[in-house]
This record gives structure tokens, sequence and C-alpha cells, in this order.
């Protein structure tokens, strides 16, 4: 069935970097953007970016710009995540979600998501 | 950026009720690119609705999507115990993507 794993929770202190790992499984891994969502304990959703698992093109949110690296490895169907210079405020349940790729003007939404991963930043 | 504003934030209902959860953009949605997730406690979010109005695959029947433009709404016809959790909008036509800041549907 088609899935996305996430890696294990981790514990960082400020300042350190943390890479999360998706890992999805199901259907054609290229056809498909994969998103980044993160929430805050007690918060809502906040889109981060996402990478095209095709060609490997990133488009991030304004607000991450300078933090975040997302890449795809082909070979193993897996997005990561890497966020540097990390601060408290990071702490946050980290989600992956697919969204097909349109070679049009289309959009579509994020319709299958990993199951999270906990990043507390804590010195 | 679209900002997209949810009301009410919190919805106490019963089992059976009626819930009717709006959604407004501070702009124009392209396309009625906008979709609706359910967020049960400790679980990621699950896609209910897109393009406005159209249910996801496996969503029963009593959830129903509607609107355009800057307007939506989100309506469950008849609360199931399952049902209560929170709800966010979300718009995807533009770049950034955002959500809504969600609506708790609660027990009454």
């Amino acid at each position: 069935q088609v899935q996305l794993v996430q890696s294990g929770a981790d514990v960082k202190k400020p300042g350190a970097s943390a890479k999360v790992s998706c890992k999805a499984s199901g259907y054609t891994f290229t056809g498909y953007y994969i998103n980044w969502v993160r929430q805050a304990p007690g918060q809502g959703l906040e889109w981060m970016g996402w990478v095209n698992s095709n060609t490997g093109v990133t488009n991030y949110a304004q607000k991450f710009q300078d933090r975040v690296t997302m890449t795809r490895d082909t070979s193993i169907t897996t997005a990561y995540l890497e966020v540097s210079s990390l601060r408290s405020d990071d702490t946050a349940v980290y989600y992956c979600a697919r969204e097909q790729i349109s070679p049009y003007y289309s959009s579509y939404a994020m319709d299958v998501w990993g199951q999270g991963t906990t990043v507390t930043v804590s010195s | 950026e679209i900002v997209l504003t949810q009301s009410p934030g919190t919805l106490p209902l019963s089992p059976g009720d009626r819930a009717t959860l709006s959604c407004r953009a501070s702009q124009r949605v392209r396309s009625s690119y906008l979709a609706w997730f359910q967020q049960r406690p400790g679980r990621a979010p699950k896609l209910l609705i897109y393009e406005a109005s159209s249910r996801a695959g496996g969503i029963p029947d009593r959830f129903s999507g509607s609107g355009s433009g800057t307007d939506f709404t989100l309506t469950i016809s008849r609360l199931e115990p399952e049902d209560f959790a929170v709800y966010y909008c979300h718009q995807y036509g533009s770049s950034p993507r955002t959500f809504g800041q969600g609506t708790k549907v609660e027990i009454k």
C-alpha cells in the first residue's frame, strides 16, 4: 500500500542540525513532490516547502529559506529534511506528505502523510 | 501570502449534530485549490476534501465541502464519535502554501 515512513524521534542541542528522512513505498516516487509540514506543541500546521522527487528542484517557504535543505535519493525512494542552526522554537513534529506533480499549471492536495517525527531542541 | 482564517475556533456539539466550519481567505484561492484535513490527537492530518468540494478516497459522504473565491465551508452532516477532532483548511493554489489555524470540534 502507499505509505510514507519517517525516521524516529530526535533530541538536539541549540545550534545543531537535525535531519529527518521519509521513506516512500507503494507508488512511483518520481511522480510526486514531497512536502514538509511542521507542528509545534499545541499549535497548528506550518508548511515549510517541497522537493520535486523527479528533478530535485525545491521550493521553500521564505521563513525557512536560510535554514532548511530538502533533498531526495531516488535510488532508495527517500526524501530528507535538514534544519540547521536549531532553536528551541524549532521543537515540533515534522511531517512529510506527498503531492502529485502536474506538468501543467495545476495543483494537487497532499494526500498521503508520514506518521511524523518529533524533533526536540533542548540544552 | 494568502492568510486563511477559520471560524469558530472551537465548536461544542453532540453526536448526531450537524457541524458547519468556515474558512475565509485573504485573497481569492486559485481554481478553488482548497483542502480540508482532519487531525486526531497524536495522529497525522488526514485529507478529507480537495478542490473545495471533492471527497478524498474512502471519506464518508457525511463530509462535504463547498465554496469558491474567498469563502469555503466544511459540513459534517451527522457527527459520529470519531469526528471529534481538529479540522484545518489549506490552500495549495499559490506559494507559499498556507493553513488555517484550525477549528476544534469537541463533545458538548
